[in-house]
């Protein structure tokens, strides 16, 4: 079965730095997709950005990039010139690429607690 | 586009009644999935619908959980009857499923569900 790992239940960052979270994943399979969610304190999951497996450039979203290492399963999010919005709950998240009608669920991590120091 | 939308936003009851929750799923979506988040659980699916079809409920926790798509723009998740154990936040996120390939979940805002 497929697991998230996020070893970091918190990090804090001051703002305008840089802040790195961490997520490693297990499976078995070739091709997937890796997600981070953000979850701030009004509960809404709003997706950050998202990775296919099979794509060896790293994606990015304004701000936001990530650090695929696909051999060592590990899929780490980079906020750059942290805002004080940033604070909240990120979840590291992995999917199976559909076949037929394939594996939709999602497996989440146990998530980050980011709170930007002003 | 409005988003995923879900009702009602919070519900506080009693050990025992009945509780639904609904969700709108975006226009146009084909994939429906219901969640749930607990401090001690974290996020967990409880079941998918493709095309109102339910297609993998094996996260549902027992038979108290039934969910429903009578159609592709509304959803309901019902408890019955409701223990305390259940409150959490309820989740409700729709994708769609593009060529071979399906796309990113999106979530409603949740509901805060309360058992007392």
């Amino acid at each position: 079965a497929q697991t998230v790992t996020q070893s970091q239940p918190e990090m804090s960052v001051q703002e305008a730095e840089t802040v790195t979270l961490s997520c490693t994943y297990d499976t078995s399979e070739s091709d997937y997709y890796l997600f981070w969610y953000k979850q701030p304190p009004s509960r809404q999951m709003i997706l950050v950005i998202r990775q296919e497996a099979y794509k060896q450039q790293n994606a990015t979203e304004n701000r936001f990039s990530v650090n695929f290492q696909k051999a060592a399963k590990s899929f780490s999010l980079k906020i750059s010139d942290s805002q004080l919005g940033d604070a909240a709950m990120y979840f590291c998240a992995y999917r199976e690429l559909i076949s037929n009608f394939g594996n939709e669920k999602l497996t989440f991590g146990t998530g980050t607690r980011l709170t930007i120091i002003p | 586009d409005a988003g995923v939308i879900q009702s009602p936003r919070h519900e506080v009851t009693e050990m025992g009644q009945e509780v639904t929750l609904r969700c709108k799923p975006i226009s146009g979506h084909d994939y429906l999935f219901w969640y749930r988040q607990t401090m001690m659980r974290g996020l967990e699916l409880l079941i998918y619908f493709n095309n109102n079809v339910p297609i993998d409920d094996s996260g549902m926790p027992e038979d108290r959980f039934s969910a429903k798509m009578p159609n592709a723009s509304f959803s309901t998740l019902k408890i019955q009857p409701s223990e305390p154990r259940d409150s959490a936040v309820y989740f409700c996120a729709s994708s769609l499923r593009t060529a071979s390939r399906s796309e990113t979940q999106y979530f409603g805002p949740g509901t805060r569900l309360l058992v007392l």
